[in-house]
């Protein structure tokens, strides 16, 4: 089956700091892969995505990379704000046309001034 | 453009009760999604409509889940009688009709708390 594991948090870092989140997956198929952000009192956003391997996603200064070979798609950023403070959800979707996604279990950041 | 609304944004039951959970997705949004995160584990998919049909309810976790989606706009998600383990928060989403997918939209969700 599919699965999605992601490095667990809650993770804090100081601003300005550099940020890793690991993520790696498991799927039946070729996946697109995915990182979703959920800010406090809000619902899940599309960070970034990638649909092939070797792609980089990128916004807001976050960077992943769809690593085939590793199966991995750990989410970057070089310096991180207070207002990153956040839920990061790794995901990954196999078919076209269904956005059936699987899930990691989250990551909270949080930022200190 | 209104976003993916859900309601209510809290629940507080007590085991054995009732509860219906609202969605209203966006307006021309075919595609709607369910979603639940329990405990704080991962975020596991429920089913998904096209327009007023269930396309895949493979995640729903047993007979006490009714999802409806009369007329395929708004959608609701009955859990009867409630127990403790559906505690959790679900997810909404939606998106627009075609083949190749497009970007889904979530909605604040809703916090279920069974007691």
């Amino acid at each position: 089956g599919n699965s999605v594991t992601q490095m667990e948090g809650p993770v804090t870092l100081s601003e300005e700091a550099f940020l890793t989140i690991n993520c790696t997956y498991t799927a039946t198929g070729y996946p697109s892969l995915f990182w979703y952000v959920q800010y406090p009192g809000e619902g899940l956003q599309l960070l970034l995505k990638a649909t092939k391997a070797d792609d980089k996603g990128s916004n807001k200064g976050f960077e992943a990379t769809y690593r085939k070979e590793t199966t991995s798609f750990h989410l970057e950023k070089g310096s991180v704000q207070v207002s990153d403070s956040a839920v990061y959800f790794c995901a990954l979707k196999i078919s076209f046309g269904n956005e059936k996604l699987t899930f990691g279990t989250g990551t909270r950041l949080t930022i200190i001034p | 453009e209104a976003g993916v609304t859900q309601f209510p944004s809290h629940s507080v039951i007590e085991k054995g009760q009732t509860v219906t959970l609202r969605c209203d997705p966006i307006s021309g949004h075919d595609n709607l999604y369910w979603y639940r995160r329990v405990m704080g584990k991962e975020i596991k998919f429920l089913l998904h409509f096209v327009k007023e049909s269930k396309q895949d309810e493979s995640g729903m976790p047993n007979n006490r889940f009714l999802a409806e989606r009369t007329g395929g706009t708004y959608s609701t998600l009955k859990v009867q009688p409630a127990e403790l383990e559906d505690s959790g928060v679900y997810f909404c989403a939606s998106s627009l009709p075609g083949p190749k997918g497009s970007p889904l939209h979530f909605g604040n969700g809703t916090r279920l708390t069974v007691t």
